[in-house]
């Protein structure tokens, strides 16, 4: 199976910082139709998860331009700029490009 | 709007057999696939399996043995039968759907699965 490892695995950020987490799979995300299937999630406290990109870099429908996705192969990473109170939560990355899809660990992100 | 709804039992006792049910709306099975996705209390997110638009299923390897995921187009409908439950599968069990270009875009709001005598 893909192991994908994010870290930091917490990270504690003021409204207004900018934080980058990062994903790391154990194998390359890059399918052989040529995309690669890696995606981020945020689940909020006590809510299901929601995607916020998805392929990399693609923006999920209203999620906010603050976040955004890079990387390849096997190195991945989410950054969202100027952070706010609503983004605390749990963010997990995810691949779908191997069988069985896997999940990192996940990375909460509290407001100081 | 698309919408899915999970729906199941609660409470069930070690050995014995989960059965849930996703109910969706919004948008037709035999265009879109359905994940299962499980989190055990206070711990991260695990891929159960798939059902695609065309019926076809993978699931997760660890499970595999225990897992059975089917479907009802008519109602809307997804299953989930998972037996010889333990202790360990206690979790928040979630539906999610995807599509070509479109993944975990849309979840439910999960059902609490308690395993215990």
């Amino acid at each position: 199976d893909v192991v994908m490892t994010q870290t930091p695995p917490s990270l504690s950020v003021a409204i207004g910082q900018s934080v980058s987490i990062s994903c790391k799979s154990s194998q390359s995300l890059v399918y052989s139709d040529g995309k690669t299937y890696l995606h981020w999630l945020l689940q909020s406290p006590g809510r299901s998860p929601k995607r916020l990109i998805y392929q990399v870099s693609n923006l999920g429908s209203g999620v906010p331009d603050r976040f955004s996705g890079t990387g390849s192969q096997k190195d991945f990473t989410l950054k969202i700029s100027r952070v706010e109170a609503e983004d605390l939560g749990v963010y997990y990355c995810a691949q779908t490009t191997h069988f069985p899809f896997t999940f990192g660990s996940g990375t909460k992100l509290e407001i100081k | 709007q698309v919408q899915l709804k999970e729906s199941g039992p609660g409470l069930v006792q070690p050995s014995e057999t989960l059965s849930l049910t996703c109910t969706v709306s919004g948008f037709s099975l035999t265009s879109n696939s359905v994940h299962w996705v499980r989190q055990p209390p206070g711990k991260g997110l695990e891929w159960m399996g798939i059902i695609r638009s065309g019926g076809s299923t993978d699931y997760n390897s660890a499970l595999k043995s225990r897992l059975s995921i089917s479907r009802d187009t008519s109602k809307s409908q997804v299953f989930l039968k998972m037996n010889s439950l333990q202790t360990e599968d206690t979790a928040i069990y979630y539906c999610t759907r995807t599509r070509v270009g479109d993944w975990f875009a849309y979840w439910g709001q999960g059902t609490l699965v308690t395993v215990s005598s």
